[in-house]
Parts: C-alpha cells; sequence; structure tokens
C-alpha cells in the first residue's frame, strides 16, 4: 500500500529555519516526481514546489522562490523541504504529494496520493 | 498563472440531492487538465476527477466531471452523508493553481 509521511513540523519565530521530511512506501520512490503543497489554516491549497525523480530538475512558487529549498534521497525513500527566513504567512499545513501521471509531464499533474500533512506555524 | 474561479462559496442541500459545483479558469485550461479533489474536515484531499471528466480508481459513480476550456463543472448525482466536504479544482495544464474552494453543507 502507498504510504507518505510527513514530519518535522513545530512552532517556530519568524527569519528561522526549519526542515520537513517525508518518508514514501509502497512504490517505487526513486522513479517518481514528488510536490510538496500547502494549506493555511481555514485556507485553500496552494502548490510549493516539485523535485524531478532524480533531483535533477525543481521548482518553486514564487512565494518561497528563494527561501524553501527542496530535496530528495533516494537511497532513503525521503523527501525533504528545508524552509529557511521563515514568515508568518507560511503557517500551514504542509503536505507532500504524488502526481498520477494524468497530465503532460511530472511536474504538472494531478495528486493522487497525499501524506495525512505536518502542520508549521510561524510565530513570535 | 491561471486564476480558478469557484462558486458558489457554500452549498446547502439535504442527502439524496443534487449538487453541482462550478469552476471557472481567467483562460483556456491546456488539454482540459482540470482535477477535482474532495476533502474532509481533518483529512487530506482525495482526488475525484482528473482530466476534466475522468474518475479516479475507487470513486464512485456518483461523481461526474464536465466541462472544457475555461467553464467546468462537478456533479454529485445524489448526496451521501459523506460527502458534505470541501471540493476544490486545479488545474495542471500550465503551472498549477487550485480554486478557492466550495463548501457542501447539510441543509
Amino acid at each position: 500500500q502507498v504510504h507518505l509521511v510527513e514530519s518535522g513540523g513545530g512552532v517556530v519565530q519568524p527569519g528561522r529555519s526549519l526542515r520537513l521530511s517525508c518518508a514514501a512506501s509502497g512504490f517505487t520512490f526513486s522513479s517518481h516526481g514528488m510536490h510538496w503543497v500547502r494549506q493555511a489554516p481555514g485556507k485553500g491549497l496552494e502548490w510549493v514546489s516539485f523535485i524531478l525523480y532524480d533531483g535533477s530538475d525543481k521548482y518553486y512558487a514564487d512565494s518561497v522562490k528563494g527561501r524553501f529549498t527542496i530535496s530528495r534521497d533516494n537511497s532513503k525513500n525521503t523527501l525533504y523541504l528545508q524552509m529557511n527566513s521563515l514568515r508568518t504567512e507560511d503557517t500551514a499545513v504542509y503536505y507532500c504529494a504524488n502526481g498520477g501521471g494524468y497530465g503532460d509531464y511530472t511536474r504538472l499533474d494531478a495528486f493522487d496520493i497525499w501524506g495525512q500533512g505536518t502542520m508549521v506555524t510561524v510565530s513570535s | 498563472e491561471i486564476v480558478l474561479t469557484q462558486s458558489p462559496g457554500t452549498l446547502s442541500l439535504s442527502p439524496g440531492e443534487r449538487a453541482t459545483l462550478s469552476c471557472r479558469a481567467s483562460q483556456s485550461v491546456t488539454s482540459n487538465y482540470l482535477a477535482w479533489y474532495q476533502q474532509r474536515p481533518g483529512q487530506s484531499p482525495r482526488l475525484l476527477i482528473y482530466g476534466a471528466s475522468s474518475r479516479a480508481a475507487g470513486i464512485p459513480d456518483r461523481f461526474s466531471g464536465s466541462g472544457s476550456g475555461t467553464d467546468f463543472t462537478l456533479t454529485i448525482s445524489r448526496l451521501e452523508p459523506e460527502d458534505f466536504a470541501v471540493y476544490y479544482c486545479q488545474q495542471y495544464g500550465s503551472a498549477l493553481t487550485f480554486g478557492g474552494g466550495t463548501k457542501v453543507e447539510i441543509k
């Protein structure tokens, strides 16, 4: 069974850093591009970042570009999101997600597998 | 960036009724790459529809998607108690954007 399990969330002050992890199981992680999507409390969904299956290409939303870094360790079946210079507006539940191959490109896809999410609160 | 506008914001219906949710794009969605998700309170989103009209694996046939270009619709033919939730549309034809959501609540 396919599983994505996020961890690493917590409460952090503005300007500080946090690293999220997403452990994957039940599928060949090293063959799949992976995404991070976030949801602020009571708000809608926002795509954050994508990484290609081998880590050779990465994309970011404008709202996090230059502050967040996506990476992966295929030997550990784990996806990461390094978040620096955090702002109050980064407060959200962060989900890792796997596209189902429904589009023309792996970085542009609909998400059929989601983790349970990890909460990040940026507050002084 | 394509902006997706969902309407109505809230839909108040009774179990057994038909629900019709709208998603309008600010420009044409490439190849009708439009998805719909359901999100119940405290849960992660669940993919219902991809490619505007194809049901994802395990999704009941009371859920159907239609539309093309800039106007898309999610229809739930007869609401079951577990269908009361928030629904989001997403386009994945160019960049990735989500609509603001429609809440389907019990009347």
